[in-house]
C-alpha cells in the first residue's frame, strides 16, 4: 500500500456531466502531480503543484480543472470530457518538485461514454 | 525536446533466468533517472532512483545502472520469479524540464513458471 490514495478508483460517466477526482498523500510531500496514462501511450503529466501553488500546466484543455487547497490534498475537476479522455489517471507526490522521487498512487480509470 | 525508449517492448522468460531491461533517453541533462514498475490497471510503484551523479543502485535482485553520456540506463532483474510479471518503466528528469518526469512506453514482462 503506498503513501498515496485516490478516489474513486473506477468513474464512468457522460460527456455532458461534472465529477472530480480526490488523491491524498500522507508522506508529508511538498510536490504533487497529475498524469494521464492513456493505452499505449507513455505517461503524460498534465499538472504540477508546489507547496500549494500550481508550477506547470502542460498544455491541458480547460475541461480538466486541477484544485490543491493544501500540501496534502489534491483534485481534478472534470467537465464536458469527450471519449478520448478516457485513461487511467495517476496522482503522484514527492519531496519538493525538482531531483526527488515520485511516489504514486493506484489511479483512477475514467470512462467517457 | 526528450524522448525515452525502452527496449524490448515486450519480453516472456522461464522462471529463475536472469534479465536487462533496456533505456535510451535522447538528451543527457538529466537530474535523475527512475524505474518503475506497473501492474496491470494499477498505479507505479518506484523500483530504483539514480542520481545523475551515480552509476548504479541495488535494491534486492534489482540493480540499475545509469551511462549518462551516452544516454543509456539498464534495468538487471536476478533470478526472475512470476511475481516480477508486470510493465517496467523507466522515466528521466531533464534538467531543462523543471519538475517533468518523461517516461518511455514501458517493457511488458512475463515470467513464466
Amino acid at each position: 500500500e503506498t503513501g498515496v490514495t485516490q478516489t474513486p478508483r473506477h468513474l464512468v460517466m457522460g460527456m455532458t456531466n461534472k465529477k472530480s477526482l480526490k488523491c491524498e498523500q500522507h508522506l508529508g510531500h511538498n510536490a504533487m502531480y497529475w498524469y494521464k496514462q492513456s493505452a499505449k501511450k507513455p505517461l503524460e503529466l498534465m499538472f504540477v503543484y508546489s507547496l500549494e501553488e500550481r508550477v506547470e500546466n502542460n498544455s491541458v484543455p480547460s475541461r480538466f480543472s486541477p484544485e490543491c487547497p493544501n500540501s496534502s490534498h489534491l483534485f481534478l475537476h472534470l467537465h464536458t470530457l469527450q471519449p478520448e479522455d478516457s485513461a487511467l489517471y495517476l496522482c503522484a507526490s514527492s519531496q519538493d518538485s525538482v531531483s526527488y522521487e515520485q511516489y504514486f498512487g493506484p489511479g483512477t480509470r475514467l470512462t467517457v461514454t | 525536446k526528450q524522448e525515452v525508449t525502452q527496449i524490448p517492448a515486450a519480453l516472456s522468460v522461464p522462471e529463475g533466468e536472469n534479465l536487462v531491461l533496456n533505456c535510451s533517453f535522447t538528451d543527457s541533462a538529466i537530474y535523475n533517472l527512475q524505474w518503475f514498475r506497473q501492474d496491470p490497471g494499477k498505479g507505479l510503484t518506484s523500483l530504483l532512483l539514480i542520481q545523475s551523479s551515480q552509476r548504479e543502485q541495488t535494491s534486492g535482485r534489482l540493480n540499475a545502472s545509469l551511462d549518462k553520456s551516452s544516454g543509456r540506463s539498464t534495468l538487471y532483474i536476478a533470478a526472475s520469479q512470476p511475481g516480477d510479471s508486470a510493465t517496467y518503466l523507466c522515466a528521466v528528469e531533464g534538467e531543462t524540464s523543471g519538475s517533468r518526469l518523461t517516461f518511455g512506453e514501458g517493457t511488458q514482462l512475463t515470467v513464466n513458471p
